[in-house]
């Protein structure tokens, strides 16, 4: 069955420091990747997604993730982060199926000044 | 449109107990899913279905009944409420199963607590 594994639970970083929050996942045929932003008593949003192409992925807000196949990562990063970006974040793969996104267990990633 | 609601926000049930969680998108979306949310375990499917009619279980169905009679709908059943079910519940949607289409929506979550 596929997994995916989050290193880190928690990230405690300071404002406008870098910040790299660790994904990885079981190998697969195909691979579907995405990271997903939950901030304080809200749902999930879509950050960002590997579906195809090149292998580095941006989203509006400044992240970054890199799909590398060979070390069977993802991981996410920001150059400089903001204290509106304490959030948990988790990774997700699809399953082989198509039928659901597979979890990892979270980074609660904590921006302080 | 509204994207994906549910309700109620907030539940305390008593051991025992049954109830429905309301899930509704106005996207229409074929593919619907529940999520529950504990801590330090992520999210674990707990059913899904792939368009009205037709659903499956997903990794931690127990104790949890689903249907899917309408595209827009998908309530998610607990018949017999145990404090095990304590957690956060997510519905999500997505307008198809195909990766190609994929961005799936959260709902805002219900927070139940059996006691």
């Amino acid at each position: 069955a596929q997994s995916v594994t989050q290193l880190d639970s928690q990230v405690p970083v300071f404002e406008e420091a870098p910040v790299e929050l660790r994904c990885n996942y079981s190998s697969s045929v195909s691979v579907y990747l995405f990271w997903y932003v939950q901030y304080p008593n809200q749902g999930l949003q879509l950050l960002l997604k590997y579906l195809s192409g090149s292998t580095l992925v941006e989203s509006i807000n400044g992240f970054e993730a890199e799909f590398n196949k060979s070390q069977t990562s993802f991981h996410l990063r920001k150059p400089s982060v903001h204290i509106s970006d304490t959030a948990e974040y988790f990774c997700a793969v699809l399953s082989q199926a198509g039928t659901a996104l597979i979890f990892g267990k979270g980074t609660t990633l904590s921006v302080s000044s | 449109n509204a994207g994906v609601t549910q309700t109620p926000k907030f539940q305390v049930l008593k051991t025992g107990q049954s109830m429905t969680l309301q899930c509704a998108q106005d996207m229409n979306h074929e593919y619907m899913s529940w999520y529950r949310q504990d801590p330090g375990m992520g999210l674990r499917l707990i059913h899904y279905s792939v368009g009205a009619g037709i659903t499956d279980q997903g990794e931690v169905p127990n104790g949890y009944n689903v249907s899917r009679s309408t595209t827009e709908d998908f309530p998610l059943r607990l018949l017999s409420a145990a404090p095990s079910q304590t957690s956060v519940y997510f519905c999500a949607s997505r307008l198809q199963a195909r990766p190609s289409s994929y961005e799936q929506y959260f709902g805002p979550g219900t927070r139940l607590t059996v006691t």
